[in-house]
């Protein structure tokens, strides 16, 4: 079946380094999402990336899906001790026709920040 | 909008007991869905619903049973509790089922604490 492995499983960070988390799918992703669970709270929906070579920014976050659609990134400019939380990435696949999207989450990784 | 529901919030149940952990939404979202979170094994699906009085299975739907009879709210029955269900639960609603292209985020409630002892 698909798979959704996401790399690395935990970063600790000093607070104003760089962070970044990588997913990869075995297949060809229709599209990318990102979510962001806080201690104890919930996943949070970030963004959604659709087309090949897609970037997209939100202030110091910056997200990539690859040109081949089977991989994405999650980049943070200078982390904050907000940050703090896991990642989540979630690829969709889907084979068309009337039947409906699989959502495939990846592991996730847990960032700490350090102040 | 309350969102996404869900109670309780913790759980405490023993080897097979039953209970069903509730889920309710106020978006008038066409899909729901249930997912298990364990340390290091994300978010896996369960039991999904793409509208009232259609259901299917996910990734893990051994051991657990849902019904749709309404568009607002998506139950999750634990038949015989085990040890292995201890986890956290999420529900989360959508506004659309997942298809091609781009599709509507997942909305999440804040999530069921279960312990199987």
């Amino acid at each position: 079946g698909q798979q959704v492995m996401q790399i690395p499983q935990y970063q600790h960070v000093q607070e104003g380094e760089d962070f970044t988390t990588y997913c990869n799918s075995s297949t060809t992703l229709s599209n990318i999402q990102w979510y962001k669970q806080r201690p104890g709270g919930h996943p949070v929906f970030l963004i959604q990336l659709v087309k090949s070579g897609e970037v997209k920014k939100q202030k110091r976050l910056t997200f990539q899906f690859g040109e081949a659609k089977k991989n994405s990134s999650l980049h943070i400019t200078a982390t904050q001790t907000t940050d703090v939380g896991t990642y989540f990435c979630a690829g969709l696949t889907y084979a068309g026709g009337t039947s409906y999207g699989k959502l495939t989450f990846g592991q996730g990784t847990i960032l700490t920040v350090h102040p | 909008n309350a969102g996404v529901t869900q109670t309780p919030k913790f759980q405490v149940l023993k080897t097979g007991q039953s209970m069903t952990l509730q889920c309710a939404q106020d978006m008038n979202h066409e899909y729901m869905s249930w997912y298990r979170q364990d340390p290091g094994m994300g978010l896996r699906l369960i039991h999904y619903s793409v509208g009232a009085g259609i259901t299917d299975q996910g990734e893990v739907p051994n051991g657990y049973n849902v019904s749709r009879s309404t568009t607002e709210d998506f139950p999750l029955r634990l038949l015989s509790a085990a040890p292995s269900q201890t986890s956290v639960y999420f529900c989360a609603s959508s506004y659309s089922a997942p298809r091609g292209g781009s599709n509507s985020p997942l909305h999440f409630g804040n999530g069921t604490r279960l312990t199987v002892t």
